[in-house]
């Protein structure tokens, strides 16, 4: 059973789109993080939630938090080239637990 | 950046061999991880530890032992080796509010 679930799996679009990719479950986080890897290196820490509504933003990227803390979400404004990449969702399942990981979105950004 | 250093980056090796993989951290940090990489199941827990001496198994922690004799060092040991261990390994360092990974290391078993 994936925990937590991240959609779509793969996503190809032209520079300049819109795009926002999702993160759910249906269990409660404590907090959730985003990391985005790219071909053969590890994944690389973006952002933390913690707050149940939280909105943060990281230049061209919006991160939110459900109002639950069962699910985010991850939008990108004016995607570029350089924003191609697996983005990975994860969360501790309780208080401190080693973090469980989606299967990630894969990005594709044509220029 | 975390000082975190995997070795070696690449190898590969036969069925039934023992295989010892090495994380190496610099940031003296209690907490250390190691994950597997595979299409289709994403990032996994294989074992974890929290301080010297001190290990957890994760997710999928059969075929695998760790050791920790010093905080700056993680050992993944493959007892022997199967095609099924075939793998980009990934260490980690950190807490529930962010992870630090290494490089990886891409393991192939012929």
């Amino acid at each position: 059973t994936q925990l937590l679930e991240q959609s779509p799996q793969f996503l190809s679009i032209q520079e300049g789109e819109n795009l926002t990719v999702y993160c759910n479950s249906s269990s409660v986080f404590s907090s959730l993080q985003w990391y985005r890897q790219e071909p053969g290196e590890g994944p690389v820490l973006l952002v933390t939630v913690v707050t149940g509504g939280e909105v943060k933003k990281l230049k061209r990227l919006t991160f939110q938090f459900g109002d639950a803390r069962k699910d985010s979400s991850l939008h990108i404004t004016a995607a570029q080239p350089g924003d191609t990449g697996l983005y990975l969702c994860a969360g501790p399942v309780s208080g401190n637990t080693p973090l469980v990981f989606g299967k990630g979105t894969r990005l594709s950004v044509i220029a | 950046d975390a000082g975190i250093t995997q070795s070696p980056r690449h190898k590969v090796t036969e069925t039934g061999t023992p295989v010892t993989l090495r994380c190496h951290q610099t940031e003296n940090h209690r907490y250390m991880y190691w994950y597997r990489q595979d299409p289709g199941h994403g990032l996994r827990l294989i074992h974890y530890s929290y301080g010297v001496k001190d290990t957890d198994k994760g997710e999928v922690s059969d075929g695998y032992s760790v050791s920790r004799s010093k905080t700056e060092d993680f050992l993944l040991t493959l007892e022997s080796a199967t095609s099924s261990q075939t793998s980009v390994y990934f260490c980690a360092i950190g807490r529930e509010h962010g992870y630090t990974f290494g490089s990886g290391t891409r393991l192939t078993v012929v």
